[in-house]
C-alpha cells in the first residue's frame, strides 16, 4: 500500500525553469514531511523539510508548499540548474518514534 | 567524520548463497535503518533499530535478518539469496528526538543470479 503518492515519475525542464514535484498522502497522523535529493551512485540526502503547521518553507532556491486540507505537498525549484539534475523523494512520518514512508521518486533532468 | 559507511559497494551472488551487508556510523546516532531501492518503487524499509538492543520489521522484511551489534553497527543478512533480492541497499542512521534527519550511506549494489 503506497501511503505517499508522488508524481511525476520523471521531469525534464530547461535551465531557469521551475520544476514542481507533487506528493499526496492519506494518513492524517503524518507530522513531518521531508524531501530527499539523490545523485546517481550516491545515497539520498535531506534537502528540506516541513511540518504541517506552516503552509510554505523556503531554503535558497527550494520551496515546499503544504496544503493540509488537501493532504498534499509539493517541491518547487526556482531558477533550476543542470546541477539540480537528480532523483527527488518526498517522505512522511507519523510521530517521532515512527518510520519514514517514502514516495516512489521523481527523476529530474535540467537541460541547458 | 566518515558518516555512514557500507561494505561492500558491489556484490554478485548465486541463488541460495548467503551474505552479510555491513553498516557503521560514527555520529553517535541512536536509530539505524536498512532500505532497499528498486526502480519505480522508491525506498522501502526492510528493518530498523530504534535504539541499541532493539530491532523491528519494516515494510519488506521477508528473506532478511538484522543484527544491531552495538550503537555504531547494524548488519543485514541474506540467508538464502533469491533473484528478487537484486537491488541497491542503503543503510541510514538518525539521532532521534527533535533531530529527524536520516543520514544515508553510499549503498550496496547487489545482484543475485
Amino acid at each position: 500500500q503506497q501511503q505517499v503518492k508522488q508524481s511525476p515519475q520523471s521531469l525534464i525542464v530547461q535551465k531557469g525553469g521551475i520544476p514542481i514535484i507533487n506528493c499526496a498522502y492519506e494518513n492524517t497522523a503524518f507530522d513531518y514531511f521531508p524531501w530527499y535529493q539523490q545523485f546517481p551512485g550516491k545515497g539520498p540526502a535531506l534537502l528540506i523539510a516541513i511540518r504541517p503547521d506552516v503552509s510554505e518553507k523556503k531554503e535558497g532556491r527550494f520551496t515546499i508548499s503544504f496544503n493540509k486540507s488537501a493532504k498534499q505537498f509539493s517541491l518547487h525549484i526556482m531558477d533550476s540548474q543542470p546541477g539540480d539534475s537528480a532523483t527527488y523523494f518526498c517522505a512522511a512520518r507519523a510521530g517521532t518514534a515512527s518510520k519514514l514512508t517514502f514516495g516512489t521518486g521523481t527523476r529530474l533532468q535540467v537541460t541547458l | 567524520n566518515a558518516g555512514v559507511t557500507q561494505t561492500p559497494k558491489f556484490q554478485v551472488l548465486k541463488t541460495g548463497q548467503s551474505m552479510t551487508l555491513q553498516c557503521a556510523q560514527d555520529m553517535n546516532h541512536n536509530s539505524m535503518y536498512w532500505y532497499r531501492q528498486d526502480p519505480g518503487m522508491g525506498l522501502r524499509l526492510i528493518y530498523y533499530s530504534a535504539s541499541e538492543g532493539t530491532t523491528d520489521k519494516g515494510e519488506v522484511p521477508n528473506g532478511y535478518n538484522v543484527s544491531r551489534l552495538n550503537k555504531r553497527e547494524f548488519s543485514l543478512r541474506l540467508e538464502s539469496a533469491a533473484p528478487s533480492q537484486t537491488s541497491v541497499y542503503f543503510c541510514a542512521s538518525m539521532y532521534g528526538g527533535a533531530n529527524n534527519e536520516q543520514f544515508f550511506g553510499p549503498g550496496t549494489r547487489l545482484t543475485v543470479l
